[in-house]
């Protein structure tokens, strides 16, 4: 089974500090995604990655930056918490194109 | 721009009922559509993908259809459990990007 292990389940950070969310995948894939989850917005993609040190924004990427240095781990980086970043982040994994999308449990980060 | 829309936003239905949720989106170019159950609190877990050549998908007592040209899919749940309670959304995407973009879910309670 792929396994997607985002390693904080639960964060409480002040407005102003900076966050780094964690993500790691142990299937070897190459497209790594972070979605944002919002009562009412459903899920929007921040950035993307199809290989190491590549990246591409999504559709939200405003206050945020990742970081692939290796294939199996995905950063999303907060350089500046606020609190319209408080929300559900969840990771997600693909290998190709065209197969299923593997989410990893989520990561709800409170700004206050 | 595509668009995914997901109707009814809530469902509540007896154990043991037959039931479809709806998904339709505005750009028929897609490269497949996935169906996915999210239970409360917890990351996305997919039950079905259509690939753009396919019509329909089966797992148990779940069969996901695809209509390509009227850009809508349907997932029908046989015989519903209390234990299909959970939100359910439906992505489509669409280009080489492997970008999903997700509908905003249907609810659904199966009352027992």
């Amino acid at each position: 089974d792929v396994k997607v292990t985002q390693s904080s389940r639960y964060l409480v950070k002040r407005t102003g500090e900076k966050v780094f969310l964690e993500c790691v995948q142990d299937m070897d894939h190459e497209n790594m995604f972070w979605y944002r989850q919002d009562p009412g917005l459903g899920l929007r993609l921040i950035y993307f990655s199809y290989d190491v040190k590549m990246k591409e924004k999504g559709d939200i990427p405003e206050g945020y930056s990742v970081s692939r240095e290796k294939k199996e781990r995905f950063s999303l980086i907060l350089e500046s918490a606020s609190t319209n970043q408080t929300s559900m982040y969840l990771c997600a994994t693909l290998r190709g194109s065209g197969n299923t999308i593997y989410f990893g449990e989520g990561s709800w980060l409170t700004v206050v | 721009k595509q668009e995914v829309t997901q109707i009814p936003a809530a469902l509540s239905v007896p154990e043991g009922e037959n039931l479809v949720l709806n998904c339709s989106f505005t750009d028929s170019a897609i490269y497949n559509l996935q169906w996915f159950r999210q239970d409360p609190g917890k990351g996305l877990t997919s039950l079905l993908l259509i690939q753009s050549s396919q019509r329909e998908q089966t797992s148990g007592r779940l069969n996901a259809s695809l209509d390509k040209s009227s850009g809508r899919s349907t997932l029908y749940i046989a015989a519903s459990q209390p234990g299909d309670s959970a939100t359910y959304l439906c992505a489509v995407a669409g280009g080489a990007t492997n970008k999903l973009i997700f509908g905003t879910g249907t609810l659904l309670a199966v009352q027992p």
